[in-house]
């Protein structure tokens, strides 16, 4: 089962530009992580962020967590081409089962 | 370090046969988690496995599927009577106790398709 929704479902920008991702989640959680695919292959973790933070940055990237609307954003800024993937939000159980969102399908044309 | 491998990459088998999908984790990795990932129903939960304690089943969307870890190391998914709707990426990912804030790392995937 899906955790919850994810907007937009496809972006399309131009390098340089920035990219806002949302995800909403629909149970109380401990923490909220953003993982990335390119290629429909293997995932790669970028960003975690507990319940307790509203905001963490990781180089180019910023998420943004919002437990009164259980919803969180992540931000890239000064895209490159290279960042063209799909980006999912997960909420973790106590043992690490991911629950993933439908995820968004972000394209930077150079 | 190496990553997490699975094999193999790609896997076409008819309907009613059965498969079977193999995971390495990272070496030293007490966790083990599959995950499948289709078009109508996205990135699921499958199974987990934690050292020698009981595997989590309850992702399982069937009794045709079924996995086991041997030595707390190699995971073998396996698929009895594949179904098309079984056509899928399966990715296994690895941790290193499971814990709900530790990063996961993902293998390559193997897509099957059921034909």
């Amino acid at each position: 089962s899906q955790q919850g929704e994810e907007d937009p479902q496809a972006l399309s920008i131009q390098e340089g530009e920035n990219a806002t991702m949302n995800c909403s989640y629909k149970t109380s959680i401990n923490n909220l992580q953003w993982y990335r695919q390119n290629s429909g292959r293997g995932l790669v973790h970028l960003i975690l962020i507990r319940s307790n933070e509203r905001e963490k940055h990781s180089g180019r990237l910023r998420v943004t967590l919002d437990t009164s609307k259980k919803s969180s954003s992540l931000l890239i800024t000064a895209s490159r081409a290279a960042d063209t993937a799909s980006y999912f939000c997960a909420t973790s159980s106590s043992y690490g089962k991911l629950t993933f969102g439908q995820g968004t399908i972000l394209t930077v044309h150079p | 370090g190496a990553g997490v491998s699975q094999s193999p990459s790609n896997k076409v088998t008819e309907k009613g046969k059965d498969v079977e999908l193999r995971c390495d984790p990272i070496s030293g990795h007490t966790a083990l988690y599959w995950y499948r990932q289709s078009l109508g129903q996205g990135l699921e939960f499958l199974i987990y496995f934690q050292g020698n304690s009981a595997p989590d089943k309850s992702g399982l969307p069937s009794d045709r599927f079924s996995a086991e870890r041997t030595g707390g190391s190699v995971s073998t998914l396996t698929i009895q009577r594949t179904q098309q709707e079984d056509s899928a990426v399966y990715l296994c990912a690895s941790s290193l106790a499971g814990g709900r804030e530790e990063t996961q790392y993902f293998g390559p995937g193997t897509r099957l398709l059921v034909l």
